[in-house]
């Protein structure tokens, strides 16, 4: 069964402490991967795709890369403002995109 | 274009009664995609559209559960004889599917429709 796994379920972290959520994945065709932001009472906001083992993204605080197996996002001296719930997602063959639980970060000024 | 309007934003009803969902996707976007969320978890995939036809639907959805999508533009969600289980928050998600299936599929969200069942 196709299923994505995220790790760990909540972190919290001090302004300026950087760290890695990980994300692992089992699917029977990736079509890509995704990761997308989530505040509280919104929807997803998406952040970035990758689609190779190797690649890498980066976004101010944030670099996602991918493994054959799974998938990283790092945070570098994260802000207040980065605290949210981190989803990551892999889009299966005819386009169907299945999301794991996802991460909360916390970050504490 | 505003993005993805779903309504209403809020819905309490009470168990047994029927209840209706409206996703406005951004115009230009020809798949739609309904989600459903509960607290602590990730959105979970239910069904969707390629412009008005159904291409997918989770084993996971009672009969209870009919989506449309008439003319590819909007599209409703009812769920019938709602149970409590059923309390969630509702998600919408559009994308544009480019000629020959090329390109991410990066989901566009609305904000969520959140269903309470009493």
């Amino acid at each position: 069964e196709d299923q994505v796994t995220q790790s760990p379920e909540a972190l919290r972290l001090q302004e300026g402490e950087s760290s890695s959520l990980n994300c692992s994945y089992t699917v029977s065709g990736l079509r890509g991967l995704f990761w997308y932001r989530q505040d509280p009472g919104k929807g997803p906001e998406f952040l970035f795709t990758l689609y190779s083992a190797g690649e890498e993204k980066e976004k101010e605080r944030l670099k996602a890369t991918l493994t054959k197996k799974e998938s990283f996002l790092h945070i570098t001296a994260p802000k207040p403002e980065d605290s949210a719930t981190y989803l990551c997602a892999v889009r299966l063959g005819g386009f169907k995109t299945i999301f794991g639980a996802g991460t909360r970060l916390f970050v504490k000024a | 274009d505003t993005g993805v309007s779903q309504d209403p934003r809020h819905k309490i009803t009470k168990r047994g009664q029927n209840v209706t969902f409206r996703c406005d996707p951004i115009s230009e976007h020809n798949r739609l995609y309904w989600y459903r969320q509960t607290l602590g978890q990730g959105p979970e995939f239910l069904t969707y559209f390629q412009n008005e036809a159904q291409l997918e639907k989770s084993r996971l959805l009672s009969d209870r559960f009919s989506a449309e999508r008439p003319k590819g533009s909007f599209s409703t969600l009812e769920i019938q004889r709602t149970e409590q289980g059923d309390s969630a928050m509702y998600l919408c998600a559009s994308s544009l599917l480019r000629e020959g299936g090329a390109g991410a599929n990066v989901l566009t969200f609305g904000a969520g429709s959140r269903l309470t069942v009493l």
